[in-house]
């Protein structure tokens, strides 16, 4: 079935870079996306790439997609305090988007 | 443009009851999905609703139900209430179904005790 899989924790330092990793099983995905969670908050949407590109990037932001491997990952350059959340990797190749269980983000500073 | 809206945002209930809450998604957006997130299951779909009618229905029991209205908002009713139903309800609006782009409300944290 679906299936959307992350680690759960992630600790670096202020001002190195953060790499979040995904893998999902859905071949015929169509989009992956990835949403931050801060505490007491809903989920933010923060990029998302479609299936047929490699690599998305977006200010500090860089999404990579292998999907021969189904392997989504997500880049934070120059990680802030302001960072430390929750993110979520998520696909959908149709009616319903399929989430990770989320990977808590600390930045130590 | 005023985001998602959900009320109220939080609530207790306790074992056998029942409750609704609603959910304005953004204006122009005619559809709205609903999400359950607790610690041990995550974020799971519950369904999605399109001009008044649903689309798609995650894996739910019949206690959870919703429907839309014509103006769009939406409202998610949970009836006789078991201790598992407390989590964080999520309500999400995109422009069409067969969602590209979805923008999430604050949630309702309900906690049934």
């Amino acid at each position: 079935g679906e299936d959307v899989e992350q680690s759960l924790f992630l600790s670096v330092r202020e001002g190195d870079s953060s790499v979040i990793n995904c893998t999902y099983t859905d071949s015929s995905s169509t989009y992956l996306y990835w949403y931050k969670q801060e505490p007491g908050a809903g989920l933010q949407l923060l990029t998302y790439i479609f299936s047929n590109m490699d690599m998305k990037q977006d200010q500090r932001l860089t999404v990579l997609l292998n999907k021969k491997d189904k392997h989504l990952s997500l880049r934070i350059a120059d990680t802030q305090t302001g960072d430390s959340a929750i993110y979520f990797c998520a696909e959908t190749g149709g009616f319903k988007t399929i989430f990770g269980a989320g990977t808590r983000l600390f930045v130590k500073a | 443009k005023a985001g998602v809206t959900q009320t109220p945002r939080y609530l207790i209930k306790t074992r056998g009851q029942q409750v609704t809450l609603s959910c304005s998604p953004i204006s122009g957006h005619r559809s709205v999905s609903w999400y359950q997130q607790t610690p041990g299951q995550g974020l799971q779909f519950l369904f999605e609703y399109f001009s008044e009618t649903q689309r798609n229905k995650g894996n739910f029991p019949g206690r959870f139900s919703g429907r839309q209205f014509s103006n769009s908002r939406s409202e998610m009713n949970v009836s006789t209430l078991e201790l598992g139903d407390s989590a964080l309800y999520l309500c999400a609006s995109s422009l069409q179904t067969s969602v590209i782009e979805q923008f999430f409300g604050p949630g309702t944290r309900l906690t049934v005790l």
